[in-house]
């Protein structure tokens, strides 16, 4: 069975700073990978995906994220943090098309001023 | 395109009492309905698959007769809270699979609370 493993519950920047959120992941299948990010009491808004296209995907927001076959990891990166990136952020994986979609426990990311 | 709505987004119900939560595909058939539950500050938790014209398949640990999820038609799938106590207090989402390119849409959640 697939699974995500976000390493780091909370993870603290300063404003400007690079922002780096793990993520490994364990599939039996080529995955289907993804970020989500999640501001308080609302849904999810989807930052980027992997379908198997190229390893390096740019998402929303100047995020991006490199997906490593030999690592299991999907990390996600924004060069410059802004306040307003400050979320809780969830990696998931799924292994097929219609498959059912497993999310991390998530990683809260503080942004310091 | 591709958006599934939920509703209500939020209800407050007294222990015992049953509340429905719907989620509408407005522009797309679902034939798939996945329903998630999210505790504060926590991931979210798949609940069940259901599919439409068919039983739902739930994940461990989930009480069928507690969640019961209809999907009866390609544009609306239902998740109903039998017998609500307050530890069914929680925020449930619902997620469909695209059906042009691949991803899922998300609806915006519901805030079940308990009292």
């Amino acid at each position: 069975a697939q699974s995500v493993t976000q390493l780091g519950s909370h993870v603290s920047v300063s404003e400007g700073a690079l922002v780096l959120l793990r993520c490994n992941y364990s599939s039996s299948v080529p995955p289907y990978l993804f970020w989500y990010v999640q501001y308080p009491n609302q849904g999810l808004q989807l930052l980027l995906k992997y379908t198997s296209a190229a390893t390096l995907v740019k998402g929303i927001n100047g995020f991006e994220a490199e997906f490593k076959k030999s690592e299991t990891s999907f990390h996600l990166t924004k060069p410059s943090a802004h306040m307003s990136d400050a979320a809780e952020y969830f990696c998931a994986v799924s292994e097929s098309r219609d498959d059912k979609i497993i999310f991390g426990k998530g990683t809260r990311l503080h942004i310091l001023p | 395109g591709a958006v599934v709505s939920q509703h209500p987004s939020w209800v407050i119900c007294k222990s015992g009492t049953s509340v429905k939560i719907e989620c509408r595909s407005l522009d797309f058939q679902a034939t798939t309905m996945f329903w998630y539950r999210q505790f504060p500050k926590q991931s979210l938790m798949l609940m069940a698959t259901s599919n439409e014209g068919s039983k739902a398949t739930y994940e461990q640990g989930v009480e069928k007769d507690k969640f019961l999820i209809n999907h009866a038609s390609l544009t609306l799938s239902t998740l109903t809270v039998t017998s609500a106590h307050p530890e069914d207090s929680s925020f449930y989402i619902c997620s469909a699979p695209l059906t042009l390119g691949y991803g899922y849409t998300f609806g915006s959640g519901t805030r079940l609370t308990v009292v």
